[in-house]
């Protein structure tokens, strides 16, 4: 079975530039995570689809991080102006379910460095 | 506020010694517990969780868990220490309640193998 699949796996930008990240999760699997790890920290969940619906979105800063999952199964997440403040991992992650406890797989996560 | 704490950021042990990893949580129910393990460069993977029943739970790679209701605790233990093993730890949990299967990281430990 295919794992999560992320792209791209490193990106260097420029504060105030635009990037985006894309995430193919495990086939048949409905829920998908968005998390930020910061250096030094454990992840945390910017966002959580539901096929191609938003669970739970409190933690996105949505002044300038989008994310979307048209047809509920790629999900892209954008980044718009960025900021130095936004340099972490970005991981992906997908379940069959979204019941609690449901298993998360995740990928092997974008590094985003903002200069 | 729910949260969860991993106490050592920083674990050296020799190969072939014994490993105990502390995880507590603070939560009026009991959640659902996870430990996973970040190699460099890669994504999560699950070594092990808990929801309920018996309270000493086998994972993969020869680490188990036991959960200590009385301590909020989720300690992550191995007999033998492989250098195969050198990674970041995290202790993970969902908490009932909300509306997502939003998973609550802790900050890590860092374990280092000497041979």
């Amino acid at each position: 079975e295919a794992g999560v699949a992320q792209s791209p796996r490193y990106k260097i930008i420029e504060k105030r530039q635009s990037v985006a990240f894309w995430c193919n999760p495990i086939s048949g699997h409905a829920t998908l995570y968005w998390y930020q790890q910061i250096l030094g920290q454990g992840p945390k969940l910017l966002i959580q689809f539901q096929n191609n619906g938003v669970v739970d979105d409190s933690q996105l800063p949505k002044d300038r991080f989008s994310a979307e999952r048209l047809k509920g199964v790629d999900s892209t997440l954008k980044i718009q102006p960025a900021k130095l403040e936004d340099s972490a991992v970005y991981l992906c992650a997908s379940s069959l379910l979204r019941s609690y406890g449901e298993t998360q797989y995740f990928g092997p996560g974008t590094r985003l460095l903002v200069l | 506020a729910q949260s969860v704490t991993q106490p050592d950021i920083h674990i050296t042990v020799s190969e072939g010694a014994s490993l105990e990893l502390r995880c507590n949580y603070s939560y009026g129910a009991t959640p659902y517990l996870f430990w996973y393990v970040q190699s460099p460069g890669q994504g999560l993977q699950l070594l092990l969780k808990y929801f309920s029943g018996d309270t000493l739970v086998q994972g993969i790679k020869g680490f188990e868990a036991e959960f200590k209701r009385s301590q909020s605790s989720f300690n992550l233990r191995k007999p033998s220490v492989h250098w195969s093993d050198a990674a970041e730890y995290f202790c993970a949990v969902v908490f009932e309640g909300g509306a997502t299967n939003k998973l609550i990281f802790g900050t890590g430990t860092l374990l280092a193998v000497q041979p």
